[in-house]
């Protein structure tokens, strides 16, 4: 069975300083995907970052990086220079064949 | 390019009541997945379409719940016999799938469903 597990229920960090979500997952596939959502207060999920199984470099958008270690099975998404609108919750998620798992998220709050 | 829309946004209703919920893709997407998030939980698939056709239920949706997408285009998504247990936001996504194009779902504002 596929799981994801993100161990921190909430987070705090200081505006302008980086910040690491953790994610592990567990799947016997060496077919899958990895994504990472926001969803601020409002609900609307919004589309952060991918890994795929088969990358050999993490993957970077923005201020957003994934430090994705294979043989830990982590997919950890790093937010560089915080910023207030960065407060939301995160969930980690894994596409395994047509579906997707998410975790149970964590919750972020950048502090002025 | 105007996203994924869901409507309505919120529902209030009697237990035992019908409701149904609509979802609109971006259009172009050719798969539709249907969520349910309840508090201080990810999303829980419950459901997915490859334009008209429902290829995957999950274990989570009983017989009270149905799902269709009769164009392959809008989606709609009922529940039956609404019970207190059913309440949560339902959240829709769509996504293009295209041979080895990696597939990210964007998902819709959600419908917030109480049940009382």
């Amino acid at each position: 069975a596929q799981k994801i597990t993100q161990t921190q229920p909430g987070m705090f960090v200081q505006e302008k300083e980086a910040v690491t979500l953790d994610c592990t997952y567990d799947t016997s596939d060496p077919s899958y995907g990895l994504f990472w959502y926001k969803q601020p207060s409002s609900g609307e999920m919004i589309f952060l970052i991918y890994q795929g199984s088969y990358d050999q470099q993490n993957a970077t958008e923005g201020r957003y990086s994934l430090n994705f270690q294979k043989a830990r099975k982590s997919a950890n998404l790093v937010i560089s220079a915080s910023q207030l609108g960065d407060s939301a919750m995160y969930f980690c998620a894994m596409r395994f064949i047509n579906q997707f798992y998410f975790g149970t998220g964590t919750s972020l709050t950048v502090i002025p | 390019d105007t996203g994924v829309s869901q409507d309505p946004r919120h529902k209030i209703t009697k237990r035992g009541q019908n409701v149904t919920f609509r979802c609109d893709p971006i259009s172009e997407h050719n798969r539709l997945y249907w969520y349910r998030q309840t508090l201080g939980q990810g999303p829980e698939f419950l459901t997915y379409f490859q334009n008209e056709a429902q290829l995957e239920k999950s274990r989570l949706l009983s017989d009270r719940f149905s799902a269709e997408r009769p164009k392959g285009s809008f989606s709609t998504l009922e529940i039956q016999r609404t019970e207190q247990g059913d309440s949560a936001m339902y959240l829709c996504a769509s996504s293009l799938q295209q041979g080895r194009m990696v597939e990210t779902q964007y998902f819709g504002p959600g419908t917030r469903l109480l049940v009382l």
